[in-house]
């Protein structure tokens, strides 16, 4: 069966300093990715979605980059928090065409 | 612009009684609708998957139906139980590249026991 693993669950950092969240699925082979962010009373927010290894699609200009270096490897990263990055990560998967979305356990980012 | 929508955000309602829960889309040529289920701080839980060429799907005291002439999704809940308590949400795929999901804001669901 698949599964979808996201770490770290919780993390706190400083204004100015780097982030690396990860996302592994298992079970599937090239599966569509997704990066998103729920930020405290306010919907999910889609910041970027990969269909292949090396292809990236941003949603929205910001603070945030992501790699695929992997085929089910997907990576979140800032070279310098903002305040604004706080939020709740989440990484999805889904299988190629229209199956379901799933997601990971998110990771919960506060930037102090 | 695709959107969402689900109205109310939040209901409360006593433990034994039906919930119905709603979700409204502006493009009616949609493909499928998911429905999750997301307990405060943790991730969404997939709980059903309902395509365009059916009218409802359904996965034990769970029933979500769908009606694209009118852009409306219902997801019903029988017999709710105080573990039903959790924020629902709905969306739905775009025909762009990568099948991108909208979500709807959620309805947040209190089950008084």
């Amino acid at each position: 069966s698949q599964t979808i693993h996201q770490w770290p669950a919780t993390l706190v950092q400083p204004v100015g300093s780097p982030l690396s969240l990860e996302c592994t699925v298992e079970g599937t082979s090239n599966p569509n990715l997704y990066w998103y962010r729920q930020a405290a009373g306010r919907g999910l927010q889609l910041l970027f979605y990969s269909v292949g290894i090396g292809q990236i699609s941003s949603e929205v200009p910001q603070n945030l980059s992501a790699s695929r270096p992997q085929d089910r490897q997907f990576i979140l990263s800032s070279k310098k928090l903002l305040l604004s990055d706080s939020g709740f990560y989440l990484c999805a998967w889904r299988g190629n065409g229209d199956g379901e979305l799933f997601f990971g356990e998110g990771s919960r980012l506060t930037v102090l | 612009k695709q959107e969402v929508t689900q109205i109310p955000a939040a209901l409360s309602v006593p433990e034994g009684e039906n919930l119905v829960l709603n979700c409204s889309f502006t493009d009616s040529a949609i493909y499928n609708l998911q429905w999750f289920r997301q307990d405060p701080g943790k991730g969404l839980t997939s709980l059903l998957l309902i395509q365009s060429s059916q009218r409802e799907q359904t996965s034990g005291r769970l029933n979500a139906s769908l009606d694209k002439s009118s852009g409306r999704s219902t997801l019903y809940i029988a017999a709710s139980q105080p573990g039903d308590s959790a924020t629902y949400l709905c969306a739905e795929p775009t025909k762009a590249a990568g099948n991108k999901l909208t979500f709807g804001g959620g309805t947040r669901v209190l089950v008084k026991p």
